[in-house]
């Protein structure tokens, strides 16, 4: 079936260091969506991307789009303990509905 | 504005028992979703509305009935809970179905059956 795929699962930093998740698929997508989950919340989304090599910025994030639309990027400039949660990828399926990464889990040491 | 309301926020069921889980958007939105997310499993989907008047399977429908009530509400009930169903409900709505169209969720629901 479809699916995306989100690396790293997990990654711990130190406050101020960088952190970048990555979601890659077999297929061309026709958009992705980036959504963050606190511990205990629910998922809030962040952006969408639905052009090749589309970048845009958050602040200290940055999502991009690569050129082939197979893969995402989601960068996290010197993170603070509030980027602390789980970042998930999502896109449009083939049948309309979201299909989404397992999402990567942000650790962040004060 | 409240966005999307679920109720309840916790609830213990003992295998067998049943219960309604309830969800309201006040966002005008087309659709709307019931996903659960379990550790290492990440968000799946149960079933979903389009549009006010249908519903569809997700990718784990079994044991779980849906009723679109009307454009704003939408429930999830399970008529015989298993421990297997232990698990945090999101409700979701989107202005569109299509799958480009940003998801709103609510605040969850922490189910736990014994």
């Amino acid at each position: 079936g479809q699916q995306v795929m989100q690396i790293p699962q997990y990654q711990h930093v130190q406050e101020g260091e960088d952190f970048t998740t990555y979601c890659n698929s077999s297929t061309t997508l026709s958009n992705i969506q980036w959504y963050k989950q606190r511990p205990g919340g629910h998922p809030v989304f962040l952006i969408q991307l639905v052009k090749s090599g589309e970048v845009k910025k958050q602040k200290r994030l940055t999502f991009q789009f690569g050129e082939a639309k197979k893969n995402s990027s989601l960068h996290i400039t010197a993170t603070q303990t509030t980027d602390v949660g789980t970042y998930f990828c999502s896109y449009a399926g083939n049948n309309r509905k979201l299909i989404w990464g397992l999402g990567t889990s942000l650790a962040v040491n004060p | 504005n409240a966005g999307v309301t679920q109720t309840p926020k916790f609830q213990v069921l003992k295998t067998g028992q049943s219960m309604t889980l309830q969800c309201a958007q006040d966002m005008n939105h087309n659709s709307m979703y019931w996903y659960r997310q379990d550790p290492g499993m990440g968000l799946r989907l149960i079933y979903y509305s389009a549009s006010e008047g249908t519903t569809d399977k997700g990718e784990v429908p079994n044991g779980y009935n849906v009723s679109r009530l009307n454009k704003r509400e939408f429930s999830l009930r399970l008529e015989s809970a298993a421990p297997s169903q232990t698990s945090v409900y999101f409700c979701a709505s989107s202005e569109i179905g299509t799958g480009h169209s940003p998801l709103h969720f609510g605040n969850g629901t922490r189910l736990t059956v014994t």
